[in-house]
C-alpha cells in the first residue's frame, strides 16, 4: 500500500552478512511482484520478480519469498557487498495479461558497512 | 540498445512556466509509464500510454498535467503553470507489453520549481 512518512525504514549490515528486506502488501488481487534497487540519483533497477503461483524464486545472490497468506514479500541478499547499498522497493501488479501500473512500497534504505 | 532515455536530467522552472519532460522507450517497447517520486518516498504512478493512446491516467492530477506518446517521437509529460509542489523526480519506464520481467526505468528528470 501507500504511505507517507518522514524517513525511510533502514537496514544496516556488515559486508559479507546476509540481508533480509521485508515488504507487506494489501491487495489480494496482486499476482505479480517485483523488487527494484534504486541508487542515489538513478532510476529503479530491476532485481527479481515472482508470480503469485510461486513461493520462492532465486537469482544471483538474491532470493524472493512470497507468503500470500499474510501478504508478505521478502528479498534476501546473500553475502551483502558495499555495492548493494541503495534503497530497495517492492512493487505489485494486479491481474491481466499486460503489465500495467505498479504499486510501489515505501522503500528500505540498505547500508552496507565494510 | 541505450535503454530508456529521459531528458533533460535536470530542469529548473519558475512558478507559472511550463515543463516538458521527454522519454524515449527502449527499442521494441511500445508501452510507456510515467511515475513521480518525492524525496524519501516510493514511486507514484501517473499515466500509462501506448502509441497514440492513453491506457490509464488514473494517477494524473486533473489539471495542468498531460501526457502523450505520438506515433513518431518520444513520450512527453507536460506540466503547465508549474507550482513548487510539482518539484520532484519524474521517471519514465517502458515495457514490451507482455508480463514480466518488470519495466525498464530511465534515469529520471529532476524538476525544481523556484
Amino acid at each position: 500500500g501507500e504511505s507517507v512518512g518522514l524517513h525511510l525504514p533502514t537496514l544496516s549490515v556488515q559486508e559479507g552478512d546476509n540481508s533480509i528486506i521485508n515488504c507487506a502488501y494489501s491487495n489480494s488481487a496482486s499476482d505479480y511482484f517485483i523488487w527494484y534497487k534504486q541508487e542515489s540519483g538513478k532510476g529503479p533497477q530491476f532485481i527479481i520478480d515472482i508470480r503469485s503461483n510461486m513461493d520462492k524464486r532465486q537469482g544471483q545472490r538474491v532470493t524472493v519469498l512470497l507468503n500470500k497468506t499474510v501478504k508478505h514479500l521478502s528479498l534476501q541478499i546473500a553475502a551483502t557487498q558495499p555495492g548493494d547499498s541503495a534503497v530497495y522497493f517492492c512493487a505489485e501488479n494486479e491481474g491481466g495479461s499486460t503489465l500495467g501500473r505498479l504499486y510501489f512500497g515505501r522503500g528500505t534504505q540498505l547500508t552496507v558497512w565494510p | 540498445n541505450a535503454g530508456v532515455m529521459q531528458n533533460p536530467r535536470h530542469l529548473v522552472r519558475r512558478r507559472g512556466q511550463e515543463a516538458r519532460l521527454r522519454c524515449s522507450p527502449m527499442k521494441g517497447h511500445s508501452h510507456v509509464y510515467w511515475y513521480r517520486q518525492l524525496p524519501e518516498e516510493g514511486l507514484k504512478f501517473m499515466v500509462y500510454l501506448q502509441k497514440e493512446n492513453i491506457i490509464d491516467e488514473s494517477g494524473m492530477p486533473k489539471e495542468r498535467f498531460s501526457a502523450e506518446f505520438p506515433k513518431e517521437g518520444p513520450s512527453i509529460l507536460r506540466i503547465q503553470q508549474v507550482v513548487r509542489g510539482d518539484s520532484a523526480a519524474y521517471f519514465c519506464a517502458s515495457s514490451p507489453g507482455d508480463r514480466g520481467p518488470g519495466y525498464t526505468f530511465g534515469s529520471g528528470t529532476r524538476l525544481t520549481v523556484v
